[in-house]
């Protein structure tokens, strides 16, 4: 079955502890990205890389940080989480072109204390 | 710059009742459209998508968009909704060029679909 899967889907973690979220398709894609997603402010860019080792900063970058060394996985990292990085958590995956749908994992909600 | 704005936060509807969900959308460019439902704890899936041609666009379960260049709009529509219906939509748009295909999302409509 062609999906994108995230681990873990729920997390608590304390300000901080450093933190991997992983995300991995199975579909052969080239473009990954990460957003948030927040009440009243739909979905946010946070990175997106268009294939592997070639990664760029979406409309909100700050505090996190991204790595594609493989094209199926593209794992976001929080190196110091703070409470303001509470939020759902998304990746999606495409293939290369505008046209084409993005397919979204399941969700990771962040909890930072 | 692009920017998406779903015009109600919560519409609440009645099962098999009509239903609208509106967006509007600022572009100095041309773009793709898009809509996406989310199910409650679940990712989100692609209800139907606008890129050239006819300016209505079917998608699944029944719903459908018009995109309207000259009101910059791309409203969503269902003649008669499901309970299961009842879920958080949401618009967006994203430029040709970008070949990153980076998605503009607009705030989101909760739809509930009350018996």
């Amino acid at each position: 079955e062609a999906q994108v899967t995230q681990n873990p889907r729920y997390l608590i973690t304390v300000t901080g502890k450093k933190l991997t979220v992983t995300c991995s398709q199975n579909m052969n894609h080239e473009y990954m990205s990460w957003y948030r997603q927040d009440p009243g402010l739909g979905l946010r860019q946070i990175y997106y890389s268009m294939n592997v080792e070639v990664t760029d900063k979406g409309d909100v970058p700050e505090g996190y940080k991204v790595s594609r060394k493989e094209k199926r996985n593209f794992p976001l990292i929080l190196e110091s989480p703070s409470p303001n990085q509470t939020s759902l958590y998304f990746c999606a995956s495409m293939f290369q072109r505008s046209t084409d749908t993005q397919y979204f994992g399941p969700g990771t909600r962040l909890t930072v204390l | 710059a692009q920017s998406v704005t779903q015009l109600d936060s919560q519409v609440p509807v009645f099962e098999e009742a009509p239903v609208e969900l509106r967006c509007n959308y600022s572009s100095s460019v041309s773009v793709y459209l898009f809509w996406y439902v989310q199910y409650p704890n679940q990712g989100l899936q692609l209800l139907l998508k606008y890129l050239s041609g006819s300016t209505l666009v079917k998608g699944i379960n029944g719903f459908e968009a018009e995109f309207n260049k000259s009101q910059t709009s791309f409203h969503l529509r269902k003649p008669s909704v499901h309970i299961s219906d009842t879920a958080e939509y949401f618009c967006a748009v994203t430029p040709p060029y970008n070949q990153g295909g980076k998605l503009i999302f607009g705030q989101g409509t909760e739809l509930s679909v009350k018996p």
